[in-house]
């Protein structure tokens, strides 16, 4: 069953340093998405992405977030320069568009944890 | 503030019980309703979508809309002790290109007993 791939898993980096979180959405998906969820809180919206250009994005994701399609394949999420608050587990997720809308019915990969110390 | 809301629990039944999960929300314009299930630890995974007042059945799981109620629920029947695990209402307002725009409720956390 095609699925959502996110790597690393887990990555722990020092506060300032930037990461790059990446994912490979279904391949008939068109919309991607970044949620992410702090350590006992609600899954939150950051970012959608359609057609090589963000369509949505939230308060959340302010200046030091960037999100990019490098290739065919690969979605990614670049935090420029980390803070403590940034330590949650970020959820990338696709979804399908049909002929008349986007179904809504969002698939997740399986998460990134990071860790800022 | 548009927000989901749930009870955050724990729900606890017995093996072969049927149970029963709430949310609602405050946006009048949302559109479409989904449930994730999420287990300690690990991402959200689809559950059932619905988009029209009523009733819709997928195997064991049926989910319930009433807009005018803004409400909507889950309800699992036969439950399993596997089904254990966080249960996530999210909603979608749908409109003006807000598409996947979901906003999570924090989650039910249901306990099957054996």
């Amino acid at each position: 069953e095609p699925e959502v791939t996110q790597t690393p898993s887990h990555q722990v980096t020092q506060m300032g340093q930037e990461v790059i979180l990446r994912c490979v959405p279904i391949s008939n998906h068109l919309y991607f998405y970044w949620y992410r969820q702090i350590l006992g809180q609600k899954v939150e919206f950051l970012v959608s992405f359609y057609n090589n250009e963000i369509s949505e994005k939230s308060e959340i994701f302010d200046d030091q977030f960037s999100v990019e399609r490098p290739d065919g394949s690969n979605f990614t999420l670049k935090i420029r320069s980390t803070k403590l608050e940034d330590s949650a587990m970020y959820f990338c997720a696709s979804s399908e568009v049909t002929a008349t809308a986007n179904t809504g019915e969002l698939f997740f990969g399986e998460g990134s944890r990071l860790t800022v110390l | 503030q548009k927000e989901v809301e749930q009870n955050s629990g724990p729900l606890s039944v017995p093996e072969g019980a049927i149970a029963s999960l709430n949310c609602t929300y405050s946006d009048r314009v949302s559109q479409s309703f989904f449930w994730y299930r999420q287990y300690s630890g690990k991402s959200p995974e689809l559950i059932m979508s619905i988009y029209s007042n009523g009733d819709k059945e997928d195997g064991r799981f049926t989910a319930q809309l009433n807009k005018a109620s803004q409400y909507v629920s889950l309800l699992i029947r036969d439950s399993q002790p596997s089904d254990s695990a966080t249960y996530l209402c999210a909603v979608n307002l749908d409109y003006g290109g807000s598409q996947g725009n979901l906003i999570f409720g924090k989650g039910t956390k249901l306990s099957v007993k054996p």
